[in-house]
């Protein structure tokens, strides 16, 4: 069965720094995997996926994550931080070939301080 | 206008009472799902559909009911509704075509007193 695991729950940085947020997946094949962010009151919006090709993938608002097949990791990063960079950030993990059932973590709570 | 909207955003009743939730989409996906989300436990799928006339099950169905009505329409009933079904629910789409990432309504807040 696939597996996704946030292991930080509750991340605090300041304005400016840099961010890496961690995922680490189980799955038994190829995985498509996935970085949604959720801004209070608001549903689930995609940063960046992963399928196949370059392992570094770039997506919305700055952010980058790149796949480590031998790590089994999918760390989501970016430069500098913004203040409304602050949300809630969850990985999850899909197959390849079609299906679309995603399995997601439990979630990593950004605080950026001013 | 929202691509995926879920009506009501905000609901408080009582135990044992009955509760639709609905979503509706303008995207043209044959794909839709219900989950929910606790605190600490990320979003776990309750049902999901991959055209009108397919309904499966997630992983926490107990208690829940769905009906696909159109292609554009999946709702989500809590038949008797108990206080660990208060959650945050979200409705989302995806196109079939693979690798196709899903769309995510803004949420229905559900509250059982």
């Amino acid at each position: 069965a696939q597996s996704v695991t946030q292991p930080d729950i509750h991340i605090t940085v300041s304005e400016g720094a840099s961010l890496e947020l961690r995922c680490n997946y189980s799955y038994g094949a190829t995985p498509y995997l996935f970085w949604y962010v959720q801004s209070p009151g608001q549903g689930l919006q995609l940063l960046l996926k992963y399928f196949s090709g370059d392992t570094l993938v770039q997506g919305i608002k700055g952010f980058e994550a790149e796949f480590k097949r031998s790590q089994s990791s999918f760390n989501l990063r970016k430069p500098s931080v913004h203040w409304s960079d602050a949300a809630e950030y969850f990985c999850a993990v899909g197959p390849t070939g079609g299906g679309n059932k995603l399995t997601f973590g439990t979630g990593t709570q950004l605080k950026v301080e001013l | 206008d929202a691509d995926v909207t879920q009506t009501p955003r905000n609901r408080i009743t009582k135990t044992g009472k009955r509760i639709m939730l609905e979503c509706s989409q303008t995207k043209g996906h044959d794909r839709m799902y219900w989950y929910r989300q606790d605190p600490g436990l990320g979003l776990r799928l309750i049902y999901y559909s991959f055209d009108v006339k397919d309904i499966n099950k997630g992983e926490i169905s107990d208690g829940y009911s769905v009906s696909r009505q159109a292609q554009a329409k999946f709702s989500l009933s809590l038949e008797s509704a108990i206080p660990n079904q208060t959650a945050l629910y979200f409705c989302a789409t995806s196109d079939p075509r693979s690798n196709q990432p899903q769309h995510f309504g803004d949420g229905t807040r559900l509250s059982i007193l």
